[in-house]
């Protein structure tokens, strides 16, 4: 039950920006922290962002988060080829008892 | 270092049952609160299950509720799913998560409902 919205894909070329939005509600994001995971083809997915903007050690600072309200945000900076991977959004929803992941973000690296 | 590795993985029939453990090292397991989550073949994560730390509090996807039961052995570090009644749909690859300011995840294993 994916009930956390985020666009299906998203690209750049090395170097540039690249921002992924992820969109909830008052019972899940406008109440919890948000956390991000990065998911390599065929690995497991990886913690990259939690409380909303926090990056776990070893994580690049290339990798930020944001909350504004019941949306967050994902951004990465000086894209690089091995960034290139799903990403996904996560939320505890209060009215469903469960934690919400997004539907995903293919990111290309053009 | 931290670590989660699943086990019990397999092919399974429609209606069949499943036990899938959930070996954790490296940290203390029993202060933790832990996850089931799933994913699909080509498709995103799905959250499955909680447990507190000390199994007093457990909740379920609706999907799954009935069916499947989290538990864990705090002595032995280790989660468990035991999944009933097992359906075509709950095909996936099956990861614990440790519950920590974020997810820290194992390797998965894979569950492949088939007739």
């Amino acid at each position: 039950q994916s009930v956390l919205t985020q666009p299906p894909s998203a690209s750049g070329t090395p170097g540039q920006r690249v921002t992924i939005s992820c969109s909830g509600s008052s019972s899940n994001i406008g109440s919890n922290a948000v956390s991000w995971y990065q998911q390599l083809p065929g690995t497991a997915p990886k913690l990259l962002i939690y409380t909303n903007s926090l990056r776990p050690s070893g994580v690049p600072d290339r990798f930020s988060g944001s909350k504004s309200g019941t949306s967050a945000s994902l951004a990465v900076s000086g894209l690089q080829s091995e960034d290139e991977a799903d990403y996904y959004c996560a939320a505890w929803d209060d009215s469903l008892n469960g934690y919400v992941f997004g539907t995903g973000t293919k990111v290309t690296v053009l | 270092e931290e670590e989660l590795v699943e086990s019990g993985g397999g092919l399974v029939q429609p209606g069949g049952s499943l036990r899938l453990s959930c070996a954790a090292s490296g940290f203390a397991f029993k202060t933790y609160g832990m996850n089931w989550v799933r994913q699909a073949p080509g498709k995103g994560l799905e959250w499955v299950s909680y447990i507190s730390s000390s199994s007093a509090t457990k909740y379920y996807v609706d999907s799954v509720a009935g069916r499947f039961t989290v538990s864990r052995d705090n002595a032995k570090s280790s989660l468990y799913l035991q999944m009933t009644s097992l359906r075509v749909e709950d095909t996936a690859v099956y990861y614990c998560a440790r519950d920590s300011l974020g997810f820290t995840w194992g390797q998965g294993t894979l569950v492949t409902v088939t007739s």
